[in-house]
């Protein structure tokens, strides 16, 4: 158990919806990272806080949004969604901006367009 | 940016050893990860080079040249259980981890 608690597990949803995905980071943890996976390929950054405050920015979508609360959870929200936003969704977090500090990853979200 | 390349697949044999080799471009490289993802669950952390040289840790060993933007992850005596896909990601000045698309082994009996 990796101490990051991602929810919900499953979501399916039809093109055009919203939803919000939700992540608690390990205790201690400032830094809060959400990945994309889809089938057979490789976890694309979308976006990392600290504290609070967004630090990166990757491949995110306009449609993508996110942040991080004061307790240290983070949401990510997806807005008109396609076909293609099916994918695995995963939350890391890690013990700040220490470099060899890992990413502790929780077990992910299944988000299902149809 | 930063680019990462790995072998897509690679088998070997049950009790053998395998190399799976990474190289890397970057504009800010602090440190490099391995880590172990086996299908349809979460990543988890195998090692970490942030100098060049080996690290070794129980059957797995990750190697650095920093120079070369080239890394590898050296597993021994592979068991059935190292099926898995295993990923390259490097870590820049900002804190971003990049991840490569990750190499699928298949260990056979």
């Amino acid at each position: 158990d990796s101490g990051v608690t991602q929810t919900p597990k499953h979501l399916i949803t039809a093109t055009g919806q919203r939803v919000t995905l939700r992540c608690s980071p390990r205790s201690g943890d400032l830094s809060v990272y959400w990945y994309q996976q889809s089938l057979d390929q490789g976890l694309q950054f979308l976006i990392q806080y600290y504290n609070g405050e967004e630090r990166a920015k990757g491949n995110i979508l306009e449609r993508f949004s996110a942040q991080q609360f004061p307790d240290l959870h983070s949401e990510l929200n997806l807005s008109s969604l396609e076909l293609g936003d099916s994918a695995l969704y995963f939350c890391a977090s890690s013990g700040g901006v220490a470099y060899n500090s890992p990413l502790h990853f929780g077990n992910g979200t299944r988000l299902t367009v149809t | 940016g930063q680019n990462i390349d790995q072998p897509t697949e690679m088998t070997a044999t049950e009790g053998a050893i395998v190399q799976i080799n990474c190289t890397y471009q970057t504009s800010g490289f602090n440190g490099l990860f391995w880590y172990q993802q086996h299908a349809g669950e979460a990543p988890t952390f195998l090692s970490y080079n942030v100098l060049d040289g080996l690290e070794e840790k129980g059957r797995f060993s990750s190697f650095l040249s920093r120079s070369k933007g080239y890394s590898y992850l050296l597993l021994k005596e592979l068991q059935m259980k190292d099926s898995a896909s295993y990923l390259c990601a490097v870590r820049s000045n900002a804190g971003k981890s990049t991840f490569g698309d990750g190499t699928t082994l298949t260990v056979k009996p």
